[in-house]
């Protein structure tokens, strides 16, 4: 029951700055920090972006986090076939008890 | 550094209760420096979100499993044990574990972003 709308897919080619999209609502993003994780093929999730634009140690600054309103973006600069996975955008939804949403997942190509 | 390893059975029958336990190795469940949680992603789909608990023994759960589900944990064995009773073919998942670093933002605690993470275990209802 996803209530973060992400795009199904995005591509480009190595070098190439990549840019994903997160849209929720102000019980969500609108009010509360914004996470991101990255999926290789078969593993477990990686936790990307922290409160909204932190990176965690290790984690490249290719990768970048923002938010503005009830949206997010996730940006992933200098694009490497090793990005190829699938993205998934995360936050804290105020509307009922403490409830974790995550969004739809975007699988990033690199052609 | 702190690892996380989810067991328990592949394979559960309908309307049974399907249980697993995540073990923590590297660090204490007893810290109060973090909540532990439950996610599952049935196969191709995106992730969800369960529930967590934190070491007080307070629980927060997902509504969508409404009365279904119950997170604890053991100290004395440093895991933390998701149960899901009344499960369907729906519930045939990836199961993972993790963990969340308890932040206080304005005053309210919360979660900090899940940074450990288990390597998942499949289960099968059927």
């Amino acid at each position: 029951q996803s209530v973060l709308t992400q795009p199904p897919s995005a591509s480009g080619t190595p070098g190439q700055r990549v840019t994903i999209s997160c849209s929720g609502s102000s019980s969500n993003i609108g009010s509360n920090y914004v996470y991101w994780y990255q999926q290789l093929p078969g593993t477990a999730p990686k936790l990307l972006i922290y409160r909204s634009n932190q990176r965690p140690s290790g984690v490249p600054d290719r990768f970048s986090g923002s938010k503005s309103g009830t949206s997010a973006s996730l940006a992933i600069s200098g694009l490497r076939s090793e990005d190829e996975a699938d993205y998934y955008c995360a936050a804290w939804d105020d509307s009922l008890s403490a409830l974790y949403v995550f969004g739809t997942g975007t699988k990033v190509t690199v052609l | 550094q702190v690892q996380l390893q989810e067991s328990g059975p592949g394979l559960v029958k309908p309307s049974q209760t399907l249980s697993l336990t995540c073990s923590v190795s590297g660090g204490s469940i007893s810290s109060r420096s973090y909540y532990w949680n439950w996610i599952r992603q049935p196969a191709g789909k995106g992730l969800e979100w369960i529930g967590r608990i934190y070491i007080s023994g307070s629980t927060n759960y997902n509504p969508s499993f409404k009365s279904r589900v119950t997170i604890s944990l053991d100290t004395s064995k440093n895991l933390f044990s998701l149960k899901l009773s009344s499960v369907t073919a729906a519930d045939t998942a990836v199961y993972y574990c993790a963990r969340d670093p308890r932040i206080t933002i304005f005053g309210v605690y919360s979660g900090d972003g899940m940074d450990v993470w288990g390597q998942g275990t499949t289960v099968t209802v059927s």
